[in-house]
């Protein structure tokens, strides 16, 4: 089954640029079946959907990130990778990544073990 | 898009039944069934316990359960275990492939 693993800095300095990259093991990110996705928990609030491909290059991200996320996919690689432009404290989160599932990408199984980014000078 | 409302933490002892509710509004759980409910224990994968109201993946046990009324969504734990103890999330399909997360409710197992 698919597995998912997040990786990237664990530390990006204010006003700088949030780049994270998940690698899918177990079947093809091409394969079209799946909305890959990105979710972030700050701490102690709740989880909020960052944004989600598809394999024909649909995306859509959350309105109130939407100015500053672009998330891609990296089919040679089998990964596909998040970034977050001019990061505050308000960014620091534990980031997954996820498979989204359903007619509209809108239930997530499986899930990455999550990375804590912390957003500071 | 407002998060959904879930209560902050809800307890019971071993072998009781326990409800976590999750209340949207008629633009997300109310307009759709597409109502899904996660389990988070610290430093794991989040781990999915329901996905489209009442449909459970395999491997989850029957003791959990999703339900429906109106505005609001209920994720019922039978059978309550010491391991169930962990924090749990509703999310809610919003339209135009917009979801929409609950602010968690930490379960506690007296």
């Amino acid at each position: 089954q698919v597995q998912l693993q997040e990786s990237g800095p664990g530390l990006v300095k204010p006003s700088q640029t949030l780049s994270l990259t998940c690698t899918v093991s177990g079947d093809s990110i091409s394969s079209g079946r799946y909305y890959w996705s990105w979710i972030r928990q700050p701490a102690g609030k709740g989880l909020e959907r960052i944004g989600r491909i598809h394999t024909s290059g649909s995306t859509t991200y959350n309105p109130s990130l939407k100015s500053r996320v672009t998330i891609s996919v990296d089919t040679s690689k089998n990964q596909f990778c998040l970034k977050v432009n001019s990061v505050t404290a308000a960014d620091t989160a534990v980031y997954y990544c996820a498979v989204g599932l359903g007619d509209f990408g809108n239930w997530f199984d499986p899930w990455g073990q999550g990375t804590l980014v912390t957003v500071s000078s | 898009q407002s998060a959904l409302t879930q209560p902050r933490s809800v307890s019971g002892s071993p072998g009781q039944s326990v409800t976590l509710s999750c209340t949207g509004t008629s633009s997300d759980v109310g307009n759709y069934n597409y109502v899904s409910w996660y389990q988070l224990h610290p430093g794991k994968a989040p781990k999915l316990l329901i996905y489209d109201v009442t449909k459970r993946p395999s491997g989850v046990p029957d003791r959990f359960s999703g339900s429906k009324s109106g505005n609001t969504a209920s994720l019922t734990i039978s059978g309550l275990q010491a391991e169930d103890e962990a924090d749990y999330y509703c999310c809610s399909y919003a339209g135009n492939f917009h979801v929409v997360f609950g602010g968690g409710t930490k379960l506690t197992v007296l």
